[in-house]
């Protein structure tokens, strides 16, 4: 059971261009999100989607888009890459029933953007 | 506002010096509380999920109790592998998806 996986886990871009993450989960999770993480200003919110094909804007969600065509998949689409997006970026899952709202983070993806 | 404040901000303790960490919360009704720990360079660990005021939550030298307006994260007798950053986050009843995460206490514990 992988749980949350995302790919790359490294990546370094020029000012401009384009580049999706990656994000898979085996829990057959309702809700995925993708987080931001940056010094002081903890987890914030991007993008989330509450099951396939349906998806709604976080906290900081200028300069990202998103899809959701299965349940598995949640990747994160950088449109035009800014040196503010260099930062590390973590997708998350959780089931959305009762009790069951925990969620649980992937290893993250560290984006530098020069 | 629906809000997290983790406090401190970093604690050094020696190893076996017992203490608290605490999350304060601003929300409109909670649905949940959330203890994880982050070790560096890795994605949020999860520890514990606290639901109503006088719950109380053990795992091995970690103890999480929530009151209607706090958790504390109690460390019992650390050891230097409990060296980490511990995020609180919680998750309203308003009807959104958006769990509110603090910004976390750094702890370090000394050999």
């Amino acid at each position: 059971n992988a749980g949350v996986t995302q790919t790359p886990k490294f990546q370094v871009l020029k000012t401009g261009q384009s580049m999706t993450l990656q994000c898979a989960q085996d829990m057959n999770h309702e809700y995925m999100s993708w987080y931001r993480q940056d010094p002081g200003m903890g987890l914030r919110l991007i993008h989330y989607s509450v099951g396939a094909g349906i998806t709604d804007q976080g906290e900081v969600p200028n300069g990202y888009n998103v899809s959701r065509s299965t349940t598995e998949d949640f990747p994160l689409r950088l449109l035009s890459a800014a040196p503010s997006q260099t930062s590390v970026y973590f997708c998350a899952s959780s089931y959305q029933g009762g009790g069951g709202n925990t969620i649980y983070f992937g290893e993250g993806s560290w984006l530098t953007v020069v | 506002e629906d809000q997290v404040t983790q406090s401190p901000e970093a604690l050094r303790l020696q190893e076996g010096e017992s203490s608290s960490l605490n999350c304060s919360y601003t929300v409109s009704g909670l649905r949940g509380l959330f203890w994880y720990r982050q070790d560096p360079g890795k994605g949020p660990e999860f520890l514990f999920t606290l639901y109503s005021a006088g719950e109380e939550k053990e795992k091995e030298r970690l103890k999480a109790t929530l009151t209607k307006k706090e958790s504390f994260l109690h460390i019992t007798a650390p050891k230097p592998e409990d060296s980490a950053t511990y995020l609180c986050a919680v998750r309203a009843t308003s009807g959104t998806y958006k769990y509110i995460f603090g910004t976390g206490t750094r702890l370090k514990v000394l050999a």
